[in-house]
């Protein structure tokens, strides 16, 4: 059964940073793009970031929202991909969800979320 | 950016009846549109991909349709347990999704 955890959420102070894990168990992790999603409080859905499999480059494409603050990467030996949040925004709070496709083609499967909060 | 359009916000609906919500699109998409249900206090669950593909697991009640700027997300014989917000989702480009649509039971 395809299991995606995340992780590392918390209270932030604005300009701080935070790096989110995303664990994957049930499925070969390495075979598979993951992407970044979140969802302010009380509001729709927002794409973050996708990162490749490695036989597509592993390579990554950020919202221009999060460009040049966000970093996605992944480590296949641990089935884990991260999710990198620099200079942090009060527009960043959010429960941040990680999921396996959802760039550029349906997001199948869904992590339960993590919850940030960026606040003075 | 390709932008999401779905109607209606909101929906109160009683149980057995039959509940359509629309995701137009700002330009063709093919049928790269997505539909998603979201319970409460849950994540994301896949309820159709590609438009109108059938998903594993999920009820033969929900069904989809559509292609290029025009979607439809068919609820046949609502169930007290459909009570969620629906979003559509395009894939063909920069991910977007519509605003949502909250479907309540009467």
């Amino acid at each position: 059964e395809v299991h995606l955890v995340e992780s590392g959420g918390g209270l932030v102070q604005p300009g701080r940073s935070l790096r989110l894990s995303c664990t994957a168990s049930g499925f070969i992790f390495g075979d598979y793009a993951v992407s970044w999603f979140r969802q302010a409080p009380g509001k729709g859905l927002e794409w973050v970031g996708f990162i490749r499999s490695k036989a597509y480059g592993g390579t990554t494409e950020n919202a221009a929202s999060v460009k040049g603050r966000f970093t996605i990467s992944r480590d296949d030996s641990k089935s884990i991909a991260y999710l990198q949040m620099n200079s942090l925004k009060i527009e960043d709070t959010a429960v941040y969800y990680c999921t396996i496709g959802g760039y550029s083609n349906s997001a199948d499967y869904w992590g339960q979320g993590t919850l940030v909060t960026v606040s003075s | 950016e390709i932008v999401l359009t779905q109607s209606p916000e909101f929906q109160s609906v009683t149980p057995k009846e039959k509940v359509t919500i629309t995701c137009r699109a700002s330009q063709s998409i093919g049928t790269s549109l997505h539909w998603y249900q979201q319970k409460p206090d849950q994540s994301p669950k896949l309820l159709i991909k590609y438009a109108s593909q059938s998903i594993s697991g999920v009820p033969s009640r929900f069904s989809g349709s559509g292609s290029g700027t025009d979607f439809t997300l068919t609820i046949n014989s609502l169930e007290a347990e459909d009570a969620a917000a629906y979003y559509c989702h395009q894939s063909n480009g920069v991910p977007t999704f519509g605003g949502g649509t909250k479907v309540e039971i009467k």
